[in-house]
């Protein structure tokens, strides 16, 4: 079991520039969420997808980010025209379905994280 | 929507003493509580978790409790050892599936 799996782990941009984070999530979970941490901060939800569906993007800024989960493939945070307030440590965790909640799996297992530096 | 409040945001205590972190929430649907550490530049891992249908959970050194009527759950760590300095995160599930977070709290255990 690969675990949860995000790519890049490190990106330079400059302003302006787009950048793209992927996250596989675990075999056998069905759900992705986003977090995005900064130096010596909290995790701070973003968006919370399932395949082909969002289902809460409430903590996602309006404009320049987007989330996807497509059929096929990983799940995608794109954020658009960085600037240097995007420089954080971007989580992608995953979760079985929702009727698994109350078995002993574990919930949300987190991936390595995408480091994001914007120049 | 779920709040998750954390204290205190720092830590320190005497390697072989208590620890506790206490966390608040605010959506008394809230049915599911994880504890996460997180290492220097590591992601977080998952320590223990609770239930709404559970008051108490205990694995090792390690125990949490939960008051659903007070809305507040907490972390007890004993024996502490300098593996355990970390930063630990509290978190909640409320009725929409989200999972939220605290601040944090950076422990330290000083020798």
């Amino acid at each position: 079991n690969a675990g949860v799996m995000q790519n890049p782990r490190h990106l330079v941009r400059r302003r302006g520039q787009e950048a793209r984070l992927r996250c596989s999530p675990m075999k056998g979970h069905s759900h992705v969420y986003w977090y995005r941490q900064l130096p010596e901060e909290g995790l701070k939800f973003m968006v919370y997808l399932q395949k082909e569906n969002i289902i809460d993007e409430s903590g996602m800024p309006k404009e320049r980010f987007s989330a996807e989960f497509p059929k096929e493939g990983p799940s995608i945070l794109r954020i658009q025209q960085v600037v240097r307030g995007d420089s954080a440590a971007y989580f992608c965790a995953s979760s079985p379905l929702r009727q698994e909640a109350f078995s002993g799996a574990n919930v949300l297992t987190f991936g390595a994280g995408s480091r994001l530096t914007v120049l | 929507g779920e709040n998750v409040e954390q204290h205190p945001s720092t830590l320190s205590v005497q390697e072989g003493d208590s620890a506790v972190i206490k966390c608040t929430y605010s959506d008394s649907a809230s049915n599911y509580f994880p504890w996460y550490k997180q290492e220097l530049g590591k992601r977080p891992q998952l320590i223990i978790d609770i239930r709404s249908n559970v008051g108490e959970k205990k694995d090792q050194r390690i125990a949490v409790t939960l008051n659903k009527t007070a809305k507040h759950f907490s972390l007890h760590i004993t024996e502490t050892q300098p593996e355990d300095s970390a930063v630990y995160f509290c978190a909640a599930r409320g009725r929409d599936d989200k999972i939220i977070f605290g601040k944090g709290t950076r422990l330290h255990i000083l020798p």
